[in-house]
């Protein structure tokens, strides 16, 4: 069965500090998506990212990069110079097979960033 | 370009009362998937709708259940209330296999 695990519960940092948030899956198929989803304290999930397990080179949009390694079954996230407006509950989540699938979650990372 | 929509924001209902909520998909997109947030916790699916009909089902009981009309909008029913059903109901939509799920602001149940 697939299993996202995100082991930090929350992190607290200092604005301006880089942060980097860990996600570890599990999955039996070959075939699969990885996604992040941020979550302001307004509830919507805004989507962020999706990479498909064919694709492992690692992007940049902003100050916000993805590492994805099928090697280690992570898929982590780093925000370069964190600003208080970044300060959320971040999820990573997977899809297994193509098309029309569930998401399976993580149970989060909430992220405080302070003046 | 409407994001989802979803309605209405807040609700509280008494164990062992019936609700329905709604939810309107991103334009262009023809799948709505639910899921249900609990305090704290990440979003569970519940089940994901296409041509209106029920393509797939998470571990929730029968007392879940669900409609998809021919404008892809979709509502989501549940009954008999317990106080675990107390979370935040999220719907997403999706066009075909692109995959990619867009949630809306969500709804927030609470059973007294």
């Amino acid at each position: 069965a697939q299993k996202v695990t995100q082991a930090q519960t929350e992190i607290s940092v200092v604005e301006k500090e880089d942060v980097t948030l860990d996600c570890v899956y599990e999955t039996r198929d070959t075939t699969y998506y990885l996604f992040w989803y941020k979550q302001p304290p307004s509830g919507e999930l805004v989507f962020l990212i999706r990479r498909n397990s064919f694709d492992e080179q690692n992007e940049i949009s902003g100050r916000y990069s993805w590492n994805f390694q099928k090697s280690t079954s992570s898929f982590n996230f780093t925000i370069t110079a964190s600003q208080v407006v970044d300060s959320a509950v971040y999820f990573c989540a997977l899809s297994e097979g193509p098309g029309r699938r569930a998401l399976t979650f993580g149970s989060g990372t909430r992220l405080q960033v302070q003046p | 370009d409407a994001g989802v929509t979803q309605s209405p924001t807040h609700l509280i209902k008494t164990r062992g009362q019936q609700v329905t909520l709604r939810c309107s998909p991103k334009s262009g997109h023809d799948t709505v998937s639910w899921y249900q947030q609990a305090l704290g916790q990440g979003p569970q699916f519940i089940f994901q709708y296409y041509e209106e009909e029920e393509r797939q089902r998470g571990n929730f009981p029968d007392r879940f259940s669900g409609h998809q009309f021919p404008n892809y909008s979709s509502e989501l029913n549940v009954n008999a209330l317990l106080l675990g059903d107390s979370a935040l109901y999220l719907c997403a939509s999706s066009l075909g296999h692109l995959d990619t799920q867009y949630f809306g602001p969500g709804t927030r149940l609470t059973v007294l």
